[in-house]
């Protein structure tokens, strides 16, 4: 089993509907972070926490929203999608600041 | 936000052939230097992470080199395989523990 497990690992959707991705992770790691990837632009953070209580900002969080449920689990929500939202959506997690451990990735299309 | 560069954006390189590429990063508030490698259809996976000045690290045929006080950093890879093919990510995380990542150099080795 992945230690990064990301769900769904598609999703076609319409403008305006709400949207959750999911992740959740076996490493024990109290830190975990969400990137959205764009052709050119390499990974953007969206939001990033370092434990169940802790959420913070990153670069592009506007118009996206973050759930730490748990040590093991951060979800990311589009309340309204919009077609610029269409990306390559990353979860990582790491311990204090090592390497992080990526997830396989979601694939999202906002038409 | 802050500018982490790599160069070159892409390289193909012949089958045994060394090369190298570079990761430019704030001289400030520095904290640690990741590199990471990003096969297509998968998730980055990381290589070395390096946080002091002079800093030299290497794993099989590839090694990294840092100059936290010029801020950058090498990715040198001897006698090029085909297996080598891939993007290149680094990452820069300040004493903020936000992670920066640059656009990646895209590695292409030629049989």
């Amino acid at each position: 089993d992945a230690d990064v497990t990301q769900t769904p690992r598609n999703r076609i959707t319409k403008t305006g509907k709400r949207i959750m991705l999911e992740c959740s992770q076996t490493k024990g790691h109290d830190r975990m972070y969400w990137y959205r990837q764009d052709p050119g632009l390499g990974l953007r953070l969206i939001y990033y926490s370092f434990d169940v209580k802790d959420i913070n900002k990153g670069e592009i969080s506007d118009g996206y929203s973050v759930s730490r449920q748990a040590q093991a689990k951060f979800s990311l929500s589009l309340e309204s999608a919009i077609p610029n939202q269409t990306a390559l959506y990353f979860c990582a997690t790491s311990a204090n600041n090592q390497p992080q451990h990526f997830g396989d990735g979601t694939r999202l299309s906002i038409l | 936000i802050l500018n982490v560069e790599q160069s070159p954006q892409s390289l193909h390189v012949q089958e045994g052939d060394s090369t190298n590429f570079t990761c430019s990063f704030p001289s400030s508030n520095f904290y640690a230097l990741h590199w990471y490698r990003w096969e297509t259809a998968k998730s980055p996976e990381a290589l070395f992470v390096m946080t002091l000045n002079g800093d030299e690290k290497k794993k099989g045929r590839i090694s990294a080199t840092l100059n936290t006080k010029e801020g950058y950093s090498y990715l040198y890879i001897k006698g090029s395989q085909p297996e080598d093919s891939a993007t290149y990510l680094c990452a820069f995380s300040d004493t903020g523990n936000q992670f920066y990542f640059g656009t990646g150099t895209s590695l292409t080795v030629i049989p």
